[in-house]
């Protein structure tokens, strides 16, 4: 079955340090990717967004995050974090095929905390 | 720049209670999508419409009916509220009808059924 990982419930950076939370994905081909942030008392909203060509993609907020077929992974990065990057972040997939272009599958989000 | 608003923002209703949650969009959006999101469950899809008078099941159908009132407006109703069904709801809407292009949520709506 096709399912998204974030192997990190929970992660605390101090500001100013680089971050990278993990994402994996089960499917047997290559999908689109996405990374959403969600503030508290929030909606989600999108970071970015892989389909194909160039693996590493730049998104909102100063946030990177590179696709690796081989790991089938798609970590999200920042060099600095912000006291304000402080919120929950989510990796979602959409298996590209005919017929089942409607369900975004879910990671359970990692959440961020910042020390000052 | 309003992009989805979600009617109301906070709710409390008693069990079997009935109410409908609002949601509209002012994007020209063709789909739009009613999720829930519990602790430990992440975001799980009620239901969705890929487009003006279509409408399907998602995940968590049950209990929950929806109305694609227009190309704007998706509404959530909840005939015979549960306890099982507190929890935060979003709405969401993209440009087309897959997935690829992204979503753009509302900020929710809290629930919670005593």
């Amino acid at each position: 079955a096709q399912s998204v990982t974030q192997p990190d419930i929970h992660i605390t950076v101090s500001e100013g340090a680089s971050l990278e939370l993990r994402c994996n994905y089960s499917y047997g081909a290559t999908p689109y990717l996405f990374w959403y942030v969600q503030s508290p008392g929030q909606g989600l909203q999108l970071l970015l967004k892989y389909f194909s060509g160039d693996t590493l993609v730049q998104g909102i907020k100063g946030f990177e995050a590179e696709f690796k077929r081989s790991q089938s992974s798609f970590n999200l990065r920042k060099p600095s974090v912000h006291w304000s990057d402080a919120a929950e972040y989510f990796c979602a997939v959409a298996p590209f095929h005919a017929g089942n272009n409607r369900k975004l599958i879910w990671g359970l989000g990692t959440s961020l905390a910042v020390n000052p | 720049n309003a992009g989805v608003t979600q009617t109301p923002k906070f709710q409390v209703l008693k069990t079997g209670q009935s109410m409908t949650l609002q949601c509209a969009q002012d994007m020209n959006h063709n789909s739009m999508y009613w999720y829930r999101q519990d602790p430990g469950m992440g975001l799980r899809l009620i239901y969705y419409s890929a487009s003006e008078g279509t409408t399907d099941k998602g995940e968590v159908p049950n209990g929950y009916n929806v109305s694609r009132l227009n190309k704007r407006e998706f509404s959530l109703r909840l005939e015979s509220a549960a306890p099982s069904q507190t929890s935060v709801y979003f709405c969401a809407s993209s440009e087309g009808r897959g997935q690829i292009y992204g979503y753009t949520f509302g900020s929710g709506t809290r629930l919670t059924v005593v």
